[in-house]
């Protein structure tokens, strides 16, 4: 079956502008999550949610980072006035439930010139 | 600071080698898992542990939980170059979980 699958694979921008990344999960996965990793660094948590809701954003660094899951299954990750430490691997992982085991997306690579 | 503390950072062995790496945390967890994660590749998971005290093996690789639920250890036995990667562990309170920035394995043929 599919696995999740995130949208684009590499993505460069520059300073100051805005950037979308997308998240397919697993279909019939309730629970999503964003993560982000620098190089040499663990995930980092950022947001999940349960459903359309977004059950714990306490995460996200600031308020440039926002994201929405309008349908309880696709996810967009919202990144505002893009800044060079924002420049990192961005995962996606979803669950059946919470507490449930997270299956991965392969990432998508932001980098910030 | 990490909550969860991962060492060594890196090891380099060969092939044939056993190991051993390990994740601390001053916290108590509900559970722990290990994941495994290759280049251009999100993180797969290998095992959860939720019991203190616990043992799990996979094949080469066994797995221990702390007692006090705060730290485990993952050995391998005979590593291969096919167990090459970043090892991470992640610790599960309530909703939320929360990775060690790993240790890079590399086993040389």
């Amino acid at each position: 079956g599919a696995g999740v699958s995130q949208t684009p694979s590499n993505k460069v921008t520059e300073k100051g502008k805005y950037v979308e990344l997308r998240c397919d999960p697993i279909s019939g996965h309730t629970a999503l999550y964003w993560y982000r990793q620098s190089l040499g660094q663990g995930p980092e948590f950022l947001i999940y949610f349960q459903g359309t809701g977004a059950a714990d954003d306490s995460g996200l660094p600031n308020d440039r980072f926002f994201a929405v899951r309008p349908e309880g299954s696709v996810s967009t990750l919202k990144i505002q006035r893009t800044e060079r430490g924002d420049s990192a691997v961005y995962l996606c992982a979803s669950s059946l439930g919470v507490r449930e085991t997270q299956y991965f997306g392969p990432g998508t690579r932001l980098l910030v010139l | 600071t990490q909550l969860l503390e991962q060492s060594p950072q890196f090891l380099s062995i060969q092939e044939g080698e056993n190991l051993t790496v390990y994740c601390n945390s001053s916290s108590v967890f509900s559970s722990l898992q290990w994941y495994r994660q290759e280049p251009g590749e999100g993180p797969v998971l290998l095992v959860t542990v939720v019991t203190g005290g616990e043992v799990k093996k996979l094949k080469r690789l066994t797995f221990q939980f702390g007692d006090a639920r705060k730290d485990s250890s993952l050995h391998i036995t005979a590593a291969q170059p096919g167990d090459t990667g970043l090892y991470l562990c992640a610790g599960r309170r309530n909703n939320d979980m929360r990775f060690g920035a790993g240790t890079r394995l590399t086993v040389k043929p």
